[in-house]
């Protein structure tokens, strides 16, 4: 059975500040796609990063990076000085590689960040 | 513009009333599913369908029933035997294999049971 675990449950930060979330997972399948979704307040998700299972680089965005790590099975996500916008709930979340919307979510972490 | 439709986005239902939600997608996208998401929790899956007139239950699929007639519309009933049914329903797509394979979520229907 697949499972993401998300051990921050909520975060507050000032904003200017680094900040990095934290994700781990259990999975016996060989491939399988990890993903990074923001939760606003206004309740849809929004895809951020995917990653495949054969692909361990690191990945930058502007302001977000993310880090896999397969052998410590974490993909971790970390946001350079955060700003109030960022604040939202952020899921982690693992699925076969045939069936990508077929998820495992982690239970989430609620990112506040303060002026 | 591309995405997911889903209605209404809030919905209230007596107890021992079925109710319908709604989800179409204009994406073109051959997968579709439905997620139940609990306060302070995750998103759980209840029931996917990777093709016109199929379906599979997915880890909660108890006291819910869908049907998937055209590509475009994946409704969900929340049936009377659902014991605890309020929540917030969020609908998505996804294109199964190939490059771009993340799945798309609509707005959600927040549903109470009143």
């Amino acid at each position: 059975a697949q499972k993401v675990t998300q051990a921050q449950t909520e975060i507050s930060v000032v904003e200017k500040e680094d900040v990095t979330l934290d994700c781990v997972y259990e999975t016996r399948d060989t491939t399988y796609y990890l993903f990074w979704y923001k939760q606003p307040p206004s309740g849809e998700l929004v895809f951020l990063i995917r990653r495949n299972s054969f692909d361990e680089q690191n990945e930058i965005s502007g302001r977000y990076s993310w880090n896999f790590q397969k052998s410590t099975s974490s993909f971790n996500f970390t946001i350079t000085a955060s700003q109030v916008v960022d604040s939202a709930v952020y899921f982690c979340a693992l699925s076969e590689r045939t069936n990508a919307g077929k998820s495992t979510f982690g239970d989430g972490t609620t990112l506040t960040v303060k002026p | 513009d591309g995405g997911i439709t889903q209605s209404p986005k809030y919905l209230f239902r007596k107890e021992g009333q079925n109710v319908t939600l709604s989800c179409e997608q204009n994406l073109n996208h051959d997968a579709m599913y439905w997620y139940r998401q609990d306060p302070g929790q995750g998103l759980r899956l209840i029931y996917y369908s990777q093709i016109v007139n199929d379906f599979q239950k997915g880890d909660i699929a108890e006291g819910y029933s869908v049907s998937r007639e055209k590509k475009e519309s994946f409704p969900l009933t929340v049936t009377s035997a659902q014991k605890n049914p309020t929540a917030f329903y969020l609908c998505a797509s996804s294109v199964p294999t190939g490059s771009y394979t993340e799945a798309f979520f609509g707005q959600g229907t927040r549903l109470t049971v009143v």
